[in-house]
């Protein structure tokens, strides 16, 4: 079974921080994906970012760092100089990359981490 | 290039009815997954169609169905509704199965009273 866990409930955070969230997962799987969404009052969930599990590599996408280690199975995500629009739900997400094994094209959502930008 | 669209965006329904709701995925995209979120269960997992055949279920009963268009479009139903139906359904869409993100609509919000 697919598991996520983001312990953070809820973050508030003045307007220029830098706040990371934390994602820990639990598959069977070998080869699987780990996104983050955002998922804003308006209801619609936003793709932000996604890793393969086979490259470890770190990126910086514009505000937007990941930081994935597999040895410890997390996925943490940071927003640099963070801004009162960045205020959402923001959800882990994982799924497998086999057809056979029914985890493809299934999301395993964590619970969701609210975060709260303030002026 | 249009994103996923999702109809109708909002729905109130009794219980005991059924409803009908509809996705259209991007253009190009031949998976589609559908969602449940409810603030005490989060996002779950209901299914997925590719190709006009249901590839993956969730732990839902058989009052969830769903089908897919030879277009790709999607459209999933939910009879006897309950008052715990009560959620935001949301559709997903991606190019093939196990291999590509999943991007999503705005969702239907459906109230059961």
């Amino acid at each position: 079974a697919q598991k996520v866990t983001q312990a953070q409930t809820e973050i508030s955070v003045v307007e220029k921080e830098d706040v990371t969230l934390d994602c820990v997962y639990e598959t069977r799987d070998t080869t699987y994906y780990l996104f983050w969404y955002k998922q804003p009052p308006s209801g619609e969930l936003v793709f932000l970012i996604r890793r393969n599990s086979f490259d470890e590599q770190n990126e910086i996408s514009g505000r937007y760092s990941w930081n994935f280690q597999k040895s410890t199975s997390s996925f943490n995500f940071t927003i640099t100089a963070s801004q009162v629009v960045d205020s959402a739900v923001y959800f882990c997400a994982l799924s497998g990359t086999g057809i056979n094994t029914g985890t493809a094209s299934k999301l395993t959502f964590g619970t969701g981490t609210r975060l709260q930008v303030t002026l | 290039k249009a994103g996923v669209t999702q109809t109708p965006r909002y729905l109130i329904k009794t219980r005991g009815q059924q409803v009908t709701l509809s996705c259209s995925p991007i253009s190009g995209h031949r998976s589609v997954s559908w969602y449940q979120q409810t603030p005490g269960q989060g996002l779950q997992f209901l299914f997925e169609y590719f190709s006009e055949t249901q590839r993956n279920k969730g732990n839902f009963p058989g009052r969830f169905s769903g089908r897919q268009f030879s277009n790709s479009r999607s459209e999933m139903n939910v009879s006897t509704l309950e008052l715990g139906d009560s959620a935001l359904y949301l559709c997903a869409s991606s190019k093939d199965r196990g291999q590509g993100t999943q991007y999503f609509g705005p969702g239907t919000r459906l109230l059961v009273l």
